[in-house]
């Protein structure tokens, strides 16, 4: 079945460093891949996604490419902000049962 | 635009009680999913409506059922609630485009069974 292995947490930067956020998934098919994020006391928020191979997915700074050679997702983001702090979920969807696989999630904490 | 709506925010139950959840999807979409995020088991996918029918379901017990209405609106009724039930259920919706599309979460009910 559809699984997805993300690198454990928690993960603690300093302001402005580089964040890399690994996953790598298993899968029948062509998945879509996602990146989600979850703040304390609220639902999951999408923020990006990659439907196809070497497909790229951008949103406020990170960044995510669609590898199937490696099967992987890593999530980037060249400078993070104390505001990035939260919780990032990779996931994939399978399209034709209408269900999302997600990794454990990664803990983010940025300190000033 | 208003997001993905879920009804009540908490809901404390006693256990073998019935709980009912709602939620509201994106204007315009017409699939639900339902998702439950319990401590220390993950994000897991319970049931997918789309068009008033039940498409898929997880791997949870018959006490777990659900249903879409014709404004595609849903309901996740769990009955006989057990203590491991107490946990954060996720609902999403999609406009269901076969190929790609994606799932929008709401905030989530916190269900606390005693």
């Amino acid at each position: 079945g559809d699984s997805v292995t993300q690198m454990e947490g928690p993960v603690t930067l300093s302001e402005e460093a580089f964040l890399t956020i690994n996953c790598t998934y298993t899968a029948t098919g062509y998945p879509s891949l996602f990146w989600y994020v979850q703040y304390p006391g609220e639902g999951l928020q999408l923020l990006l996604k990659a439907t196809k191979a070497d497909d790229k997915g951008s949103n406020k700074g990170f960044e995510a490419t669609y590898r199937k050679e490696t099967t992987s997702f890593h999530l980037e983001k060249g400078s993070v902000q104390v505001s990035d702090s939260a919780v990032y979920f990779c996931a994939l969807l399978n399209t034709n049962a209408g269900k999302s696989t997600f990794g454990d999630g990664t803990t983010l904490t940025v300190k000033p | 635009e208003a997001g993905v709506t879920q009804s009540p925010t908490h809901l404390i139950k006693t256990r073998g009680q019935q709980a009912t959840l709602r939620c509201s999807p994106i204007s315009g979409h017409t699939s639900v999913y339902w998702y439950q995020q319990a401590l220390g088991l993950g994000l897991q996918f319970l049931l997918w409506y789309d068009e008033g029918e039940e498409r898929n379901r997880g791997n949870f017990p018959p006490r777990f059922s659900g249903r879409q209405f014709p404004n595609y609106s849903s309901e996740l009724n769990v009955n006989a609630l057990e203590l491991e039930d107490s946990a954060l259920y996720l609902c999403a919706s999609s406009f269901f485009q076969g190929v790609s599309y994606e799932q929008y979460f709401g905030p989530g009910t916190r269900l606390t069974v005693t």
